[in-house]
Formats: structure tokens, C-alpha cells, sequence
């Protein structure tokens, strides 16, 4: 069984300071992993995903995300934030035919 | 292209009474999901189809049903309203085009409160 675990559920950051969200996994089988994004009073839309191949997976709006298999792990970075960047991000997992997501983080960009 | 809609955007229901959700998608996906979403527990799918005329239970099905009998919609159905289903729903839907992991594109969401 697949399962997702983001580490924080709320992430304040200054405008132009980098950003890192957590996320872990589990599966017992390939997994292929994703980013979205929830503006609010929006759905989610996809940030990047890794499917196979290189690592370090880039995204749009300057976001990417780096698979480590031993750590199973998926963090998303971003090297300098936005006010409008403020959002929540759901790491997601599929896998034998689901899509897990995880609970969320919340990002808030400060001025 | 509209992509994934969702009708209606909010409603209120007082326990009991019924309610249809409607999904609407114009990809000619072959999936179609269902989730809701609630403070700190991410979506959590309800029910799914992988086509037209199937349905299948998600990991909290109790309390709904769900029908597709056209493949770009997919109807959720609260047969009696309880407060514990006051959340916001999210329909999504997937094409099965190249790869089943393909990524789903979601609806803007039904914020649904029943009183």
C-alpha cells in the first residue's frame, strides 16, 4: 500500500527567501510522484511530476523537486518566493492504480 | 476548452435532504474521480470511474452514490445530508492516453455545508 506524509503542515517564509516542502513515501511497488498546487478557492492544479530518469524534476513557476529512492523522498524547492507563490501544495504518489495524496502544506509568503 | 466543471459552486442543506453534484469534462478523459477535501487531511477520493457506465468505491464511499452514464459526467449523489459531510468536493478526471499515470485535472471545487 502506498501512503504520503508531508512533513509540515504550514510553511511562513519571507518574499525572496528559498523554500523547502517536505515529503515522504512509502510503496511497495514503482511509484510515480507529483507536486500540485491549491490557489486559494481554487482545485489543484499540477506543479511537476517524476515519472523515471533524472532526479531532479523541474516544474513551472520556478519550482523543483528532487527524488531521493533511499530516503523516499520528494521535497519541493524553490529558490526565491513570491507573494503570489502563497498557496497549498499536496505531494501525491500513484501506484497500483490510485493516487495518494498527501495532507498538504500550507505556504504563506510574507512581505 | 473548458476543461473540468463543477455545478453547483456552494450550496447549503439542512440533514436530510438530498443534493446532486454534477461534473462536467470536455477532454474526452476516461477517468473520473470524486474526492473531498477537509482541513488537514488532504482529498480523499469517494468513488471513481474508469469509463463510461462504471463506478467503483473510493476509500470513504458511505453516504454517496455516484452514476456516469455519459463519459464526460460523473453525478454525486447525497441520498441524506449529514453535518459530517460538510466539506468541499473536487471532481477530477485522467486520460488514460500513453500512460495510466497520467495526471488528473481537477474542477474549481463545490463548497457544500449542511446544516
Amino acid at each position: 500500500a502506498q501512503s504520503v506524509t508531508q512533513l509540515d503542515s504550514q510553511v511562513p517564509v519571507f518574499e525572496e527567501a528559498p523554500v523547502e516542502l517536505r515529503c515522504n513515501y512509502s510503496s511497495s511497488v514503482s511509484v510515480y510522484l507529483f507536486w500540485y498546487v491549491q490557489y486559494p478557492n481554487q482545485g489543484l492544479q499540477l506543479l511537476l511530476k517524476y515519472l523515471s530518469g533524472s532526479t531532479l524534476v523541474k516544474g513551472i513557476n520556478g519550482f523543483e523537486a528532487e527524488f531521493n529512492k533511499s530516503q523516499t523522498s520528494f521535497h519541493l524547492r524553490k529558490p526565491s518566493v513570491h507573494i503570489s507563490d502563497t498557496a497549498e501544495y499536496f505531494c501525491a504518489v500513484f501506484g497500483g492504480f490510485k493516487t495518494i495524496f498527501g495532507a498538504g502544506t500550507r505556504l504563506f509568503v510574507k512581505a | 476548452n473548458a476543461g473540468v466543471t463543477q455545478t453547483p459552486k456552494f450550496r447549503v442543506l439542512k440533514t436530510g435532504q438530498s443534493m446532486t453534484l454534477l461534473c462536467a469534462q470536455d477532454m474526452n478523459h476516461e477517468y473520473m474521480y470524486w474526492y473531498r477535501q477537509d482541513p488537514g487531511m488532504g482529498l480523499r477520493l469517494i468513488h471513481y470511474s474508469v469509463g463510461e457506465g462504471t463506478t467503483a468505491k473510493g476509500e470513504v464511499p458511505d453516504g454517496y452514490n455516484v452514476s456516469r452514464l455519459k463519459k464526460q459526467n460523473f453525478l454525486l449523489g447525497l441520498e441524506s445530508a449529514a453535518p459530517s459531510q460538510t466539506s468541499v468536493y473536487f471532481c477530477a478526471s485522467k486520460s488514460l492516453e500513453g500512460h495510466s499515470y497520467n495526471e488528473q485535472f481537477f474542477g474549481p471545487g463545490t463548497r457544500l455545508t449542511v446544516l
